[in-house]
């Protein structure tokens, strides 16, 4: 029962270049959507979020965008740099609770090469 | 200005011991999730607990695990009896009760 779905478990892409990570959800219940980073050996770090009232959240080179029909959402990093080589999970949750907990997919594999 | 610390990092059990894994939070944070990563697996949330009282824990196992978070002190998850299906990395966040997480570098435990 995943809720939460990345269905590449990798991608490569050359520096300079656009890299777009992919997530869907199952849960229509989710109404806020996260992006973590993680190196090896190494807890997961923030990158950006999204609520569900908005369809786009930009922060330098990331962008996050959200199709709610399509219970889709995509992480842009441009351009894309080789210390961007990582691991990015796409989490989501459910305000309307209190505990904030998160539901991750399985990860992403990126890597840039130079 | 520590982040969120997890002790030990690696830690190495035998089956049918019992493993401690402590989470020390950020300062002024006083809320805590433990989250378990298997292998080739997205995290998965465990157990989220205030101090002194435990708030969620609708993703712990039934038996064998248990998590605190006393008054004073880091938190603890404790796990008797480890079977090789534990051996996992153990994520340890913290936040003041938003969306705001810090994660700790995580235990990884594994059991032979």
């Amino acid at each position: 029962d995943q809720q939460v779905k990345q269905n590449s478990p990798s991608l490569s892409v050359q520096e300079g270049r656009i890299s777009i990570l992919n997530c869907d959800y199952t849960n229509s219940m989710f109404d806020y959507f996260l992006w973590y980073k993680k190196y090896p050996a190494e807890g997961p770090t923030f990158l950006i979020s999204i609520s569900s009232i908005k369809d786009k959240n930009e922060d330098g080179r990331f962008t996050v965008f959200l199709n709610k029909s399509a219970k889709h959402l995509s992480l842009h990093i441009v351009p894309s740099q080789p210390g961007d080589s990582a691991v990015y999970f796409c989490a989501a949750s459910y305000s309307g609770g209190s505990n904030y907990k998160l539901t991750f997919g399985k990860g992403t594999l990126l890597t840039v090469n130079p | 200005n520590a982040g969120v610390m997890q002790n030990p990092r690696h830690l190495v059990r035998r089956r049918g011991q019992e493993a401690r894994l402590r989470c020390s939070p950020m300062k002024g944070h006083s809320h805590v999730y433990w989250y378990r990563q298997l292998p080739e697996e997205g995290l998965k949330f465990m157990v989220y607990l205030q101090k002194e009282n435990i708030i969620d824990e609708s993703g712990m196992p039934k038996e064998r695990f248990s998590a605190e978070f006393p008054k004073e002190g880091p938190s603890i998850l404790r796990i008797q009896q480890v079977v090789r299906g534990d051996s996992a990395a153990y994520f340890c966040a913290s936040n003041k009760g938003n969306y705001g997480y810090t994660f700790g570098s995580g235990t990884r435990l594994t059991v032979v």
